[in-house]
């Protein structure tokens, strides 16, 4: 029972324009978020993260957006480069433990 | 400024084998954690160190020891490996908060034949 889902396995984006990479979750407990990205031959590294007491967090070029009703959140990168090809995890806390879930991960392209 | 340090990058076992892979963070994080990646899977946690002396079982520890050295280090042993753990394995470290973002290492590729 996958408790965050990352349904979109890939994704492809013009250099320049909007890339939009989308999280569920099932549990309402949750109330913390995470993003990393992850580079081939490198780990994971942290992007930006979310308060459930926020909807929205910004860092530069990349904004994270959360829907608490629909139990959904999204990153959002504008302008998007090439740079920013790799693959994209969402990640939640666990309640009362140590232990991190993470999403399936999206490969993110973004063409020249 | 090492963060976490794994080794070792690059392993190719036998079916029964045995290896141990080796994490180390200079950070004076609390928790430490190893993750395996599969293709379509994810990450999904083995063994974590909440802290020093301390280790639990994750969502796939079959197959896993795992000890908290010290503080800085956390091995994974593979006793009698096996190819379904054929995997990418990650070791990661936080500071012990909750939310706090780990930190992780650049993996070990590790091919069982």
């Amino acid at each position: 029972d996958q408790q965050v889902k990352q349904n979109s396995p890939s994704l492809s984006v013009q250099e320049g324009r909007i890339s939009i990479l989308n999280c569920d979750y099932t549990n309402s407990m949750f109330d913390y978020f995470l993003w990393y990205k992850k580079y081939p031959a490198e780990g994971p590294t942290f992007l930006i993260s979310i308060s459930s007491i926020k909807d929205k967090n910004e860092d530069g070029r990349f904004t994270v957006f959360l829907n608490k009703s629909a139990k959904h959140l999204s990153l959002h990168i504008v302008p998007s480069q090439p740079g920013d090809s790799a693959v994209y995890f969402c990640a939640v806390p666990g309640k009362g433990t140590y232990k991190y879930i993470f999403g399936t991960g999206t490969r993110l392209k973004v063409l020249a | 400024n090492a963060g976490v340090t794994q080794t070792p990058k690059f392993q190719v076992l036998k079916t029964g084998q045995s290896m141990t892979l080796q994490c180390a963070q200079d950070m004076n994080h609390n928790s430490m954690y190893w993750y395996r990646q599969d293709p379509g899977m994810g990450l999904r946690l083995i063994y974590y160190s909440a802290s020093e002396g301390t280790t639990d079982k994750g969502e796939v520890p079959n197959g896993y020891n795992v000890s908290r050295l010290n503080k800085r280090e956390f091995s994974l042993r593979l006793e009698s490996a096996a190819p379904s753990q054929t995997s990418v394995y990650f070791c990661a470290s936080r500071r012990g908060d909750s939310n706090q973002p780990q930190h992780f290492g650049d993996g070990t590729r590790l091919s069982i034949l």
